[in-house]
């Protein structure tokens, strides 16, 4: 199975909004509201910002919200901050009973 | 605190094998699904593997399926990862993980700090 698509990069300005996609498949996205959000900065393990589509996980900021349409998800980052620049990745449960991730997007508060 | 701390990993020559472990403490152990995911030097996150609570399901993706083996001890609070006729493209570093989500559809809320396997000869 191939990764779902994200964009490879992003960049916005601090206190803009951006929103990175996350296309699959009737079989992964599109079959389940199992999609998930990472954030991963250097050298560091990723943490969870987004799961079950839009739910946040306690401690989050609310800046972070998610939302699917169809086969695409999306992570909107609102009131851009400089710590939000990372890497983010996406995944999603799938018919095989499996995970996939998304390819990941680098995203540079400019 | 809750917390996955890991062990195992280094230099290993191409053939080779290796075991990797993930010991949890701060929670029920027992109650998860957990999870390997691992990344390659410059590279994104590659879902390695899931294994129920009971250990009743375990799931790989076709292009682990063979070599790679999940296994847990659930009274020891300790999750495994056996990784045998090791090739260089397995170079990565292995992140252990906690399936958080009220059905175990890949929300990954604990990570392990990961451990770093390279291949090489």
């Amino acid at each position: 199975q191939s990764a779902m698509t994200q964009p490879a990069s992003l960049s916005g300005s601090p206190g803009q909004s951006i929103t990175i996609s996350c296309t699959g498949t009737s079989n992964d996205v599109g079959g389940f509201n199992y999609v998930s959000w990472y954030q991963q900065h250097p050298g560091k393990a990723p943490k969870l910002v987004i799961f079950d589509v839009s739910d946040r996980p306690s401690g989050v900021s609310s800046r972070f919200s998610g939302s699917k349409s169809g086969n695409t998800a999306s992570l909107t980052i609102s009131g851009l901050q400089a710590e939000d620049e990372a890497d983010y990745y996406c995944n999603s449960y799938t018919t095989s009973n499996t995970v996939l991730f998304g390819g990941g997007t680098h995203l540079t508060v400019l | 605190d809750v917390q996955l701390v890991q062990s195992g990993g280094g230099l290993v020559k191409p053939g080779g094998s290796l075991r990797l472990s993930c010991a949890a403490s701060g929670f029920t152990f027992s109650d998860y699904t957990m999870n390997w995911v691992r990344q390659a030097p410059g590279k994104g996150l590659e879902w390695v593997s899931s294994i129920s609570s009971s250990s009743r399901y375990i799931e790989y993706p076709d292009s682990m399926k063979g070599r790679f083996t999940v296994s847990r001890d659930n009274a020891k609070k300790s999750l495994y990862l056996q990784i045998n006729s090791l090739r260089t493209e397995d170079t990565a570093v292995y992140y252990c993980a906690r399936d958080g989500g009220a059905v175990a559809g890949g929300a990954f809320d604990i990570w392990g700090h990961g451990s770093l396997v390279t291949v090489s000869s």
